[in-house]
């Protein structure tokens, strides 16, 4: 079935400091993929998205393309702020139209200021 | 503009009592979506309804749990009897057929002692 793996958490850095999150899918076909993030005491909201290959997604000056030859979709800030501190999850649409997600295991983000 | 409500958002109950989680998802949705959050596990889809019909409840993890969506604007997941193992943060959200954004509700965090 599909699947999605997130490099493990938790992640610390100092602020402005340039960040990666790894996200990598297993899916037939060519799903959706979103990057959701959880701030605490608080649900998911969508961050960004891409629904085709080479597609980039972009919000609040997060990042991530859509990269099929890799499976990829990781996430990239140039510059963190404390306030980026909050869970991160990769998540998948399948191609075949079924409504429901299927989330990563989420990493958990802590800037230091 | 109202987004999905859920009550309560604390539950604190004793094992063996029935708890009931209430879900409004925003006025158009179509679709609406049960997950549980845990350490352990993560976040897992329980069931989504389509139109208020139950699509996959494959996540349901036994029979002690049931959902329902008598009408467009009200859902409620069901435990009974509660265990101690069933303690996490379930989230309801709500999206529509045509877009793939989720919106998740703040949560109700279940403590079963």
């Amino acid at each position: 079935g599909d699947s999605v793996t997130q490099m493990e958490g938790p992640v610390t850095l100092s602020e402005e400091a340039f960040l990666t999150i790894n996200c990598t899918y297993t899916a037939t076909g060519y799903p959706s993929l979103f990057w959701y993030v959880q701030y605490p005491g608080e649900g998911l909201q969508l961050l960004l998205k891409a629904t085709k290959a080479d597609d980039k997604g972009s919000n609040k000056g997060f990042e991530a393309t859509y990269r099929k030859e890799t499976t990829s979709f990781h996430l990239e800030k140039g510059s963190v702020q404390v306030s980026d501190s909050a869970v991160y999850f990769c998540a998948l649409r399948d191609f075949q139209g079924a409504q429901k997600l299927v989330f990563g295991q989420g990493t958990r983000l802590t800037i230091n200021p | 503009d109202a987004g999905v409500i859920q009550s309560p958002r604390h539950e604190v109950t004793e094992m063996g009592q029935e708890v009931t989680l209430r879900c409004k998802p925003i006025s158009g949705h179509n679709s609406l979506f049960w997950y549980r959050q845990t350490m352990m596990r993560g976040l897992e889809l329980l069931i989504y309804f389509n139109n208020n019909v139950p699509i996959d409840d494959s996540g349901m993890p036994e029979d002690r749990f049931s959902a329902k969506m008598p009408n467009a604007s009200f859902s409620t997941l069901k435990i009974q009897p509660s265990e101690p193992r069933d303690s996490a943060v379930y989230f309801c959200a709500s999206s529509t057929s045509e877009s793939y954004e989720q919106y998740f509700g703040p949560g109700t965090r279940l403590t079963v002692t």
